[in-house]
């Protein structure tokens, strides 16, 4: 059964600190892992992923994929207060159109 | 440019009643999705349209829900007999192809009481 699964469940960390939140999946002819973020109602966008890697980076926020050991990485670094929210990974496959979702990391930064 | 719109931003209901869920895909983008997500859960996939290929419906939590997208594009996510556990925050997305970053919309938020 295909799934994606995210760790820890819940992160609470101070403000200047690094933390790293990992997705691991099981999906049936990979496509993609995208990264979202999600505060009050609509997730944005952050990345996607498609090949081993290659880290793609935007600003303080990075991520890589290992499609060898099927999962992905998102780093934050020097973490603001305005990075608290739910982080989302998401799976797609080829043949299957779903998109499978892991539960979310929900980060708490403190002052 | 104008990015997705979904209506009503918040909608409370009976028990029992239908309500209906309207989504604007941002113009020109062919695919678009219906999630929801519920308190405590992350997003859970509804359906998902491609072009004038038949919908993927294989996320529907049951044969009260269903959806339409007419001339590929303005969608409308339907629930009949609304139940307490249909309340969620229901978000729509468009993107210009499938596999390509999705732009959600802000969500309608339902509540049935």
């Amino acid at each position: 059964e295909d799934k994606v699964v995210q760790s820890p469940l819940s992160l609470v960390v101070h403000e200047g600190d690094t933390v790293t939140l990992n997705c691991s999946y099981e999906v049936t002819n990979f496509r993609s892992l995208l990264w979202y973020k999600q505060e009050k109602k609509a997730p944005t966008f952050l990345f996607m992923l498609t090949s081993s890697g290659i880290e793609k980076k935007s600003g303080r926020l990075s991520s890589i994929l290992d499609k060898k050991e099927l999962f992905s990485i998102l780093n934050i670094t020097a973490t603001q207060t305005g990075d608290s929210a739910i982080y989302l990974c998401a799976v797609e496959g080829w043949e299957d159109n779903d998109m499978r979702f892991g539960a979310g990391t929900r980060l708490t930064v403190k002052p | 440019g104008a990015g997705v719109s979904q209506s009503p931003s918040n909608k409370v209901t009976e028990k029992g009643k239908d309500v209906e869920l309207r989504c604007d895909p941002i113009s020109g983008h062919t695919a678009l999705y219906w999630y929801r997500q519920s308190l405590g859960q992350g997003l859970e996939f509804l359906i998902y349209f491609q072009g004038n290929s038949a919908p993927d419906k294989s996320g529907l939590p049951s044969d009260r829900f269903s959806a339409e997208r007419t001339g590929g594009s303005v969608s409308t996510l339907t629930i009949q007999r609304t139940q307490q556990e249909d309340s969620a925050v229901y978000l729509c997305a468009s993107s210009l192809v499938t596999g390509y970053e999705q732009y959600f919309g802000p969500g309608t938020r339902l509540t049935v009481t």
